[in-house]
C-alpha cells in the first residue's frame, strides 16, 4: 500500500521559533509537494520539488523554506513561526512523466502558531 | 495560468438521493482534470481522473465525472449518496506540459441528510 506519512498530526508552536515540518513517501515518486489548507481558500502550494536537491517556488512562498536531500524525504521549514501560519500543511507526491499522475497526499499536520 | 472554480462552497443531499458538483476550468489547451475526495481529518483521496479518451470516467465509490470541453467544466455524479459520502470534494487542474503541479479548486462540502 503507497503511503505518504507526516512527522506530526498536531504541533503547537510559539511566534518566532523554527518549525520543522517533514514529509516521507515509500513509493520511489520524483515530485514532492507542500500545501496549506484554509478554510474557504482551498489548497495553496507552498513549494514542490521534482527531483532531490531542486525545488521551485508554488503560489506562497513567502515565510517558507524546503529541503529535500533525499528523494523519499521532503521537509517544510518555517524560519520564524507567525500566527498567520496557523494553518493544516498537507504533504503530497507523485510521479513525473508523460501522463498526469494523481498526487498521493499525507494526512496533514494541524499547526497552531501562539 | 490555470485556474479552477467550484461554485458550490456547500452542497445537502439527502442519502439516497443523486448529486451533482460542478467544476469548471480556465486553461488554454485540453487539461488534465482530477476529482479528490477529503474525509474528516485526512488527506485527500484520488477519486477520478481524464486526460484523454472518453469523456465520461469512472472513479471509486460509483463516482462519476463528465469532461465538456464546450462548458470547460467537469463535474462529478453520484446516483445515490451514501452517508459515508459526507466529506470536502476538490477538483483539480494540471497543464498537459507538468503533469506534477496541479491547481485545487476551493472545495465543495457535502453533507448528508439520513
Amino acid at each position: 500500500d503507497v503511503k505518504v506519512t507526516q512527522s506530526s498530526r498536531y504541533l503547537v508552536k510559539r511566534t518566532g521559533e523554527k518549525v520543522f515540518l517533514e514529509c516521507v513517501q515509500d513509493m520511489d515518486h520524483e515530485n514532492m509537494f507542500w500545501y496549506r489548507q484554509d478554510p474557504g481558500l482551498g489548497l495553496r502550494l507552498i513549494y514542490f520539488s521534482y527531483d532531490v536537491k531542486m525545488k521551485e517556488k508554488g503560489d506562497i512562498p513567502e515565510g517558507y523554506s524546503v529541503s529535500r536531500e533525499k528523494k523519499e524525504r521532503f521537509s517544510l521549514i518555517l524560519e520564524s513561526a507567525s500566527t498567520n501560519q496557523t494553518s493544516m500543511y498537507l504533504c503530497a507526491s507523485s510521479l513525473l512523466g508523460q501522463d498526469p499522475y494523481e498526487q498521493y497526499f499525507g494526512p496533514g499536520t494541524r499547526l497552531t502558531v501562539t | 495560468a490555470q485556474s479552477v472554480t467550484q461554485p458550490d462552497i456547500h452542497i445537502t443531499v439527502s442519502e439516497g438521493a443523486s448529486l451533482e458538483l460542478r467544476c469548471n476550468y480556465s486553461y488554454g489547451a485540453t487539461p488534465y482534470l482530477f476529482w479528490y475526495v477529503q474525509s474528516p481529518g485526512q488527506g485527500l483521496q484520488l477519486l477520478l481522473k481524464y486526460f484523454s479518451g472518453d469523456t465520461l470516467v469512472q472513479g471509486i465509490k460509483g463516482f462519476e465525472a463528465e469532461f465538456k470541453r464546450s462548458q470547460s467544466s467537469f463535474n462529478l455524479r453520484k446516483p445515490s449518496v451514501h452517508w459515508s459520502d459526507a466529506a470536502e470534494y476538490f477538483c483539480a487542474v494540471a497543464p498537459n506540459t507538468n503533469a506534477g503541479k496541479s491547481t485545487f479548486g476551493d472545495g465543495t462540502t457535502l453533507t448528508v441528510k439520513p
